[in-house]
């Protein structure tokens, strides 16, 4: 089956900027999803088709997605910016949803 | 606006039957090219896949958890049902549901979740 392979953690400093990476086999091929959680509440999309934005999301999330990996890059973090990010695609196989193992930001 | 919520027990014996209800509104699950999916999150780790329903009874599982499961719908009441046999302790953690196709190209917006425990 497919695997999504995220960096447990990333630690960032306020007004830097965060890249949280999703390797998959030929990634590049597919549109990645990305998902934010806060602690104690469900995900939300924060980007799909692997860079756009869903109304709300602010400009600094952006996206990008090539070969075996894509990244979601939060520019000038901020502390409310701390959360559990996960990528997501369809498995074109067979349509089966699969997720990242989560990115905990760190914002310091 | 769209919402979704979860209802189903918190506790659960090992080696029962899990039924939860995904009850929506907003959206209609008659429309083509929306789906509901069942996610799950065991406390403190990542989200995990579990099945998916589609506007024509098209319906997907997760392979590794595919004979367990049973996802169903019903149009006229606006919820979609998960059924899982034989639980185990590791089947603790917070059930949600959330739609796809009602929205940007994902799953969105969730339900707030149902959490389940799993113990004798």
């Amino acid at each position: 089956s497919y695997v999504l392979t995220q960096p447990p953690s990333v630690s960032v400093a306020p007004g830097e900027a965060a890249h949280i990476t999703c390797g998959g086999d030929n990634i590049g091929r597919n549109s990645v999803r990305w998902y934010r959680q806060w602690p104690g509440q469900a995900p939300m999309l924060v980007l799909y088709d692997s860079g756009d934005r869903p109304s709300g999301i602010p400009e600094r999330f952006s996206g990008s997605n090539s070969a075996n990996t894509a990244t979601l890059t939060i520019s000038r973090v901020a502390a409310g910016d701390e959360a559990d990010y996960y990528c997501q695609v369809f498995e074109s196989s067979g349509d089966h949803v699969v997720f990242g193992g989560g990115t905990k930001l760190t914002v310091l | 606006q769209i919402t979704l919520k979860e209802s189903g027990p918190t506790l659960v014996k090992p080696t029962q039957t899990l039924t939860l209800t995904c009850t929506f509104s907003g959206f209609s699950l008659s429309t083509t090219g929306v789906g509901v999916a069942w996610i799950r999150q065991p406390p403190g780790k990542a989200l995990e896949w579990l099945a998916l329903i589609y506007w024509d009874d098209d319906t997907r599982y997760n392979t590794s958890l595919r004979s367990r499961l049973t996802i169903a719908k019903d149009t006229s009441k606006n919820q979609v049902v998960l059924t899982m046999t034989n639980l185990a302790p590791v089947d603790t953690g917070t059930y949600y549901c959330a739609p796809r196709g009602v929205g940007p190209a994902g799953f969105g917006p969730w339900g707030q979740g149902t959490l389940v425990t799993v113990s004798s």
